[in-house]
């Protein structure tokens, strides 16, 4: 399969915890973009990656809230003490000119009891 | 703040017949309104894109009608099939930036 992974497909955790999810964009796609998606609504920005340089954050990225791309590969996003309001699917697009040409991956979809 | 309002929210159509979804914006600097269709657990997927120059743009069943002074964008599904049963989302981007405003949605179901 040659298009954005995400890993995991699903996760239910207790409030409190932390949870990383991980996206694997499509090979050589050096722009990265992660969104948010509640139920009912469309997604939400809220951060993007050029390589391992990430120059753009959402408001909505809270300092709860951290994403990486350590090697400009695969990317982290991770999540402390997460709360309820954190449930939401959690989507990862990548690209190799921009966010016109973004795929985009299935997504995780977190759950937090 | 809706940066793209969508309507309807949800929308039956006959099979054969045309589905026609609305959006409309406010920010003039925006300068790429694409369409999404997503089916359940899986993640958006691009269906057609129009810039801001161009009146009306046809990918096979799939027209969108752009009408600049309103300000508003509209996607018309001709033929309309079951197949075609899901949400989908209109976007848009400001002029440059790395990140799209997607719409609320709109649920499709096409009935056989």
């Amino acid at each position: 399969d040659t298009g954005v992974s995400q890993d995991p497909r699903h996760k239910i955790t207790k409030r409190g915890q932390n949870v990383t999810f991980r996206c694997d964009p499509i090979s050589e796609h050096n722009r990265l973009y992660w969104y948010r998606q509640t139920l009912g609504q469309g997604p939400e920005f809220l951060t993007y990656f050029q390589n391992e340089a990430q120059l753009e954050k959402s408001r909505l990225l809270s300092d709860r809230f951290s994403a990486e791309r350590p090697k400009g590969s695969f990317s982290t996003l991770e999540i402390q003490r997460t709360e309820q309001g954190d449930s939401a699917m959690y989507l990862c697009a990548s690209s190799i000119r921009g966010i016109t040409e973004a795929f985009f991956g299935q997504g995780t979809r977190l759950t937090v009891v | 703040q809706q940066q793209v309002k969508q309507s309807p929210q949800s929308l039956i159509v006959q099979k054969g017949g045309i589905s026609i979804i609305n959006c409309a914006y406010e920010n003039t600097a925006f300068d790429y309104f694409p369409w999404y269709q997503q089916f359940p657990g899986k993640g958006p997927a691009l269906l057609i894109a129009i810039r801001p120059d161009v009146s009306e743009k046809k990918e096979g069943r799939f027209t969108i009608s752009f009408n600049k002074s309103a300000k508003q964008f509209s996607l018309h599904i001709m033929d309309s099939q079951p197949g075609d049963s899901a949400t989908y989302f209109c976007a848009a981007r400001n002029t440059g930036a790395n990140n799209l405003f997607f719409g609320t949605g709109t649920r499709l179901t096409v009935i056989p």
